[in-house]
């Protein structure tokens, strides 16, 4: 099983600052099938990016995803009121089970 | 409009049982394959169980031979049906579907439902 860690665990940022998110995996990703998710207080997850880098549709280009192999980022350039939720990461299609990491919660400082 | 919505979860005893369905629309559900994934209110999110468009099946360690997942195609409905329930299965239940990028379960989830909430509790 691929464990995904996730840090920091919760990021105090004010509107307009830009937010780093750092997802790591126990072993190597295969070909980069890494997602990024948003959920909302009391709302489903979204997908935001997959294959580690691809904008999801309707998905906003302040929202950037990066790395390869056991490390990734998603970078928000600058945080929009809506943007304050938590972010999850995803592997996909590399070995069963699929995972997620814990999660990362964004907050207003 | 592409739309999943979960129906069934409630109060249950430990030991019992609940079936959870999930009706699908605006998509070809017969060619997608679909997922279950649960959430401990305030936790992270957990893949608990899949179906492919070919009626291959998998499930997590932790619901292995307690849960079955099925589909009813003709009916655009997804199923989770659930025995010998315990308190750790407390969660909020989506369903979800896999993107259709590359196939062969090597997809994200792209749209996913509101969730019903299972409570096992005596």
């Amino acid at each position: 099983e691929i464990v995904l860690t996730q840090s920091p665990g919760t990021l105090s940022l004010s509107p307009g600052e830009r937010a780093t998110l750092s997802c790591r995996a126990s072993q190597s990703v295969t070909s980069n099938y890494l997602a990024w998710y948003q959920q909302k207080f009391g709302q489903a997850p979204r997908l935001l990016i997959y294959g580690a880098s691809t904008r999801a549709a309707g998905i906003p280009d302040r929202f950037s995803g990066s790395g390869s192999g056991t490390d990734f980022t998603l970078t928000i350039s600058r945080l929009e009121p809506e943007d304050f939720a938590v972010y999850y990461c995803q592997q996909y299609g590399s070995s069963l089970p699929w995972t997620f990491g814990p999660g990362t919660k964004v907050e207003i400082k | 409009e592409v739309h999943l919505e979960e129906s069934g979860g409630g109060l249950v005893q430990p030991g019992g049982s609940l079936r959870l369905s999930c009706a699908a629309s605006g998509f070809t559900f017969s060619s997608s394959d679909l997922h279950w994934v649960r959430q401990v209110t305030g936790k992270g999110l957990e893949w608990v169980s899949a179906i492919g468009s070919g009626y291959d099946t998998y499930y997590s360690d932790s619901v292995k031979g307690r849960f079955t997942i099925s589909r009813d195609n003709p009916k655009n409905s997804l199923f989770l049906q659930m025995s010998s329930l315990r308190a750790e299965d407390t969660a909020m239940y989506y369903c979800t579907r896999e993107a259709k990028v590359t196939g062969d379960w090597k997809d994200p989830f792209d749209i996913w439902g509101q969730g019903t909430m299972v409570t096992v509790s005596s």
